[in-house]
């Protein structure tokens, strides 16, 4: 079945980019999604990207995806105290309706 | 236009006991999917519903059921309740099948 993995944890200090990666077993994802979770709240959809596209740039967000190594992006330019959270990439299994997640990123800013 | 909504946010409940949960879609939505997180096993799949129909199901025992309603708002149930069901529960909505989901901001079980 699906796979999605995802480093735990990244530190970055106020302003400067941070780049969160994730890697996925199944391909035949038609989205790729990322997810943003403050504490004691849900997910919030940050950007999503088609599979056929290799690069998403929305304001401060760029998504990266490289099919071939099955590997996605998140780079988050200017980063601010408030984008500490935990980020999590999803996909579908199949192409399905179930989003299977990693377990997602957490990202700490300091000033 | 109105976010993905749930209720109750909170709930605390005893073993054996069991829960409904409710989620409201983003108006239009007709895809409800529900997601279980917790610490151990992060978020995984319950099920999906459209057309008041239940169309995928995840990895989970019996106890856990839903339904959704002509409105589309969607309800779950967790009956005979264990301590491992303690967790954010989390509602999605969509426009159709395999749309982009949106959440709601959960509702946190705690069992006793």
């Amino acid at each position: 079945g699906e796979d999605v993995e995802q480093s735990l944890f990244l530190s970055v200090r106020e302003g400067d980019s941070s780049v969160i990666n994730c890697t996925y077993t199944d391909s035949s994802s038609t989205y790729l999604y990322w997810y943003k979770q403050e504490p004691g709240a849900g997910l919030q959809l940050l950007t999503y990207i088609f599979s056929n596209m290799d690069m998403k740039q929305d304001q401060r967000l760029t998504v990266l995806l490289n099919k071939k190594d099955k590997h996605l992006s998140l780079r988050i330019a200017d980063t601010q105290t408030g984008d500490s959270a935990i980020y999590f990439c999803a996909g579908t299994h199949q192409a399905g309706t179930a989003l299977i997640f990693g377990k997602g990123t957490t990202l700490s800013v300091s000033s | 236009k109105a976010g993905v909504t749930q209720t109750p946010r909170y709930l605390i409940k005893t073993r054996g006991q069991q829960v409904t949960l409710s989620c409201s879609p983003i108006s239009g939505h007709r895809s409800v999917s529900w997601y279980q997180q917790t610490p151990g096993q992060g978020l995984q799949f319950l099920f999906e519903y459209f057309s008041e129909t239940q169309r995928n199901k995840g990895n989970f025992p019996g106890r856990f059921s839903g339904r959704q309603f002509s409105n589309s708002r969607s309800e779950m149930n967790v009956s005979t309740l264990e301590l491992g069901d303690s967790a954010l529960y989390l509602c999605a909505s969509s426009l159709d099948r395999a749309e982009t989901q949106y959440f709601g901001p959960g509702t946190r079980l705690l069992v006793l």
